[in-house]
């Protein structure tokens, strides 16, 4: 099992552009997450989903949307990246409430 | 969301002598209450996790004690090994899917 993947690993923007993160669990779980993580600030959700068709927002949702594509992918957009958007976003999964199981992360920096 | 101080934000011990880590919340709401592993470049990974209906929980040499009366629960660390260095959140919520996470706390084993 791959467990949970997210691509891109890396990605630069500018401000303005726009860029869909990915992220796929091969566990079956029912739920699935994503975070943000700055220096200092621990983790804070943007959005989670508790089953295949429904969403939900976290603590920081302003400037993303999602989608939960089916049971297995749940992808994060950004319509108009922004500086302060800066950041290491972690996709998550669990067969439960809370996040078990984390992807490696997606670094993204917007000029 | 909810307020969780974790303490210390750094840690460094010598290998052999013990760690512990405490966190502290104020919703008396708050029922689940797990501690994540994030080593340098990795998403965090859940290493144990305790419900309000159980006061201690022991896997090998990581325990968690929870004390619901004085709104705190702690990670121990015993017998630490190098390879135990890296950063520890605690994260606490209720029946749902959004968790809080503490600012976490640097860990650092030295030989």
């Amino acid at each position: 099992n791959a467990g949970v993947t997210q691509t891109p690993k890396f990605q630069v923007l500018k401000t303005g552009q726009s860029m869909t993160l990915q992220c796929a669990q091969d566990m079956n779980h029912n739920s699935m997450y994503w975070y943000r993580q700055d220096p200092g600030m621990g983790l804070r959700l943007i959005y989670y989903s508790a089953s295949e068709g429904t969403t939900d927002k976290g603590e920081v949702p302003n400037g993303y949307n999602v989608s939960r594509l089916n049971k297995r992918e749940f992808s994060l957009r950004l319509e108009s990246a922004a500086p302060s958007q800066t950041s290491v976003y972690f996709c998550a999964s669990s067969g439960g409430s809370g996040p078990g199981f984390f992807g490696p992360g997606t670094r993204l920096t917007v000029l | 969301g909810e307020n969780v101080e974790q303490h210390p934000s750094t840690l460094s011990v010598q290998e052999g002598d013990s760690a512990v880590i405490k966190c502290t919340y104020s919703d008396s709401a708050s029922n689940y209450f797990p501690w994540y592993k994030q080593e340098l470049g990795k998403g965090p990974q859940l290493i144990i996790d305790i419900r309000s209906n159980v006061g201690e929980k022991k896997d090998q040499r990581i325990a968690v004690t929870l004390n619901k009366t004085a709104k705190h629960f702690s990670l121990h660390i015993t017998e630490t090994q190098p390879e135990d260095s890296a950063v520890y959140f605690c994260a606490l919520g209720d029946s749902g899917y959004a968790l809080n996470f503490g600012k976490g706390t640097s860990l650092l084993v030295t030989p």
